[in-house]
Parts: structure tokens; C-alpha cells; sequence
């Protein structure tokens, strides 16, 4: 079992639409989570810390449950601009890193 | 600007030269570390360094080495590069090896 599981999708949804994204980690001793943006070829850069009462940017929010060891980012108003991967990403719990999930797609269309 | 860079960022080499990929951190991180992203596996970590002269194997070691001699510099090292090697390579720094990580450009690495 991968430590860091998201559905790779893509998805495809129409301008303004709500999408959300789900994400799972097997490591319950995980203490910081993060959303990534990452858009084709290119670095990834921070989204959003994901906090236990779970936050808001705008746009964007995110939700961590700690007893089901699930993180997820909702998107509102979808535009074009958000067309990119968004990696799911958690501390590994004791060791210093980062694990990072393979990321899901997300396509925004007119 | 606060910034991680890489050079080269695009490098086509044949297997077995030697070559290696800089990075240089200008935000007075301890930690740096060196992925490698391929198709369908994510990010995955080479090596990472938690501060000058430490150095520690990530999840994909085998065939490259690191050196972290100045806290801003840490450069990634293919003695003897296969093909199994080509891959984005992304440098990142932070505070820590839990926080935020800021990454380089990436150098898109081709072994033929």
C-alpha cells in the first residue's frame, strides 16, 4: 500500500464548477499536511497547509481527519487557471521528510 | 527573490559520463533534499541533507551521491548515468525536513 493514495484522475469539469479531491496516508503518526500545485513540467509550489480544524484560502478549502487518516481539497468557482495536478503531501511521522502522492489532474474546460 | 535554482535544466548525456546537477538555496534553509518525479510514481526522494556535511539516503539512493560542504549548496552526482536515470530531477529546501518545502525549476535529465 503506497503511504500517500490519491485517484490520479483526471478530471475534467466546466468552469465554475465544485470539485473535490480526496487523499488517504497509512502513517498515523503524520503531523503536517499540505496541498501542492504542480502544472505541467514545471515545480511544484504550495498550495495550502492542511490544519486540523481545517482552513480556507479563497477559493480553496481544505479538511484533514485524523481518525480516517484522509485530507481533502475543495475547489469552488473552478477557472481555467486551476487546470493543473494537485499533489497530496505528508509529514512522514518521525523521519524528516515529505512523502508526496502521485497527485490527481484536474482539466477546467469553458 | 528567495529562490531554489538548478543548472543545468535540461541535460542530454550517454551512459557511464559523469555529471552533476547543481543546487543553490538563498533562504538559509538547513534542510535540502533531491527528488526524482517519473510518470504514475510521484515524487519520490534521492537524498536528503539536514544541515552541512549531513547527508542521509532517501527512498532512491542507488546510483547517485550527494555533498552538502556550504549550507546553501547541495549538488546532485551521477558517477556512472543508465538510462533508467532519465527523469525530472527537482531540488527542495526548508527549515526542516517537515515543513514547506520550496523546490528548484527541475533539470530534465536525459541518459541515452
Amino acid at each position: 500500500r503506497k503511504e500517500v493514495e490519491q485517484d490520479p484522475g483526471p478530471f475534467n469539469v466546466p468552469e465554475g464548477a465544485t470539485v473535490a479531491f480526496n487523499c488517504t496516508y497509512s502513517n498515523s503518526a503524520s503531523q503536517s499536511f499540505f496541498w501542492y500545485r504542480q502544472d505541467c513540467r514545471k515545480e511544484p509550489k504550495l498550495l495550502m497547509s492542511v490544519y486540523s480544524s481545517g482552513n480556507e484560502d479563497g477559493r480553496f478549502t481544505a479538511q484533514l481527519n485524523r481518525a480516517s487518516q484522509y485530507i481533502s481539497l475543495l475547489i469552488r468557482d473552478s477557472k481555467l487557471s486551476d487546470s493543473a495536478t494537485y499533489l497530496c503531501v505528508v509529514s512522514s511521522g518521525g523521519y524528516n521528510k515529505l512523502i508526496f502522492g502521485a497527485g490527481t489532474r484536474l482539466a477546467v474546460h469553458p | 527573490e528567495a529562490q531554489v535554482t538548478q543548472n543545468p535544466r535540461y541535460l542530454i548525456t550517454v551512459t557511464g559520463k559523469k555529471l552533476t546537477v547543481t543546487c543553490s538555496q538563498n533562504m538559509n534553509h538547513e534542510y535540502m533534499s533531491w527528488y526524482r518525479q517519473d510518470p504514475g510514481l510521484g515524487l519520490r526522494q534521492i537524498y536528503y541533507s539536514m544541515n552541512v556535511e549531513v547527508t542521509d539516503k532517501g527512498d532512491v539512493p542507488e546510483g547517485y551521491k550527494v555533498s552538502r560542504k556550504e549550507k546553501r549548496n547541495f549538488p546532485l552526482i551521477l558517477e556512472s548515468p543508465s538510462p533508467n536515470q532519465t527523469s525530472l530531477y527537482f531540488c527542495a529546501s526548508s527549515f526542516t525536513g517537515q515543513e514547506t518545502q520550496y523546490f528548484g525549476p527541475g533539470t530534465r535529465l536525459l541518459v541515452l
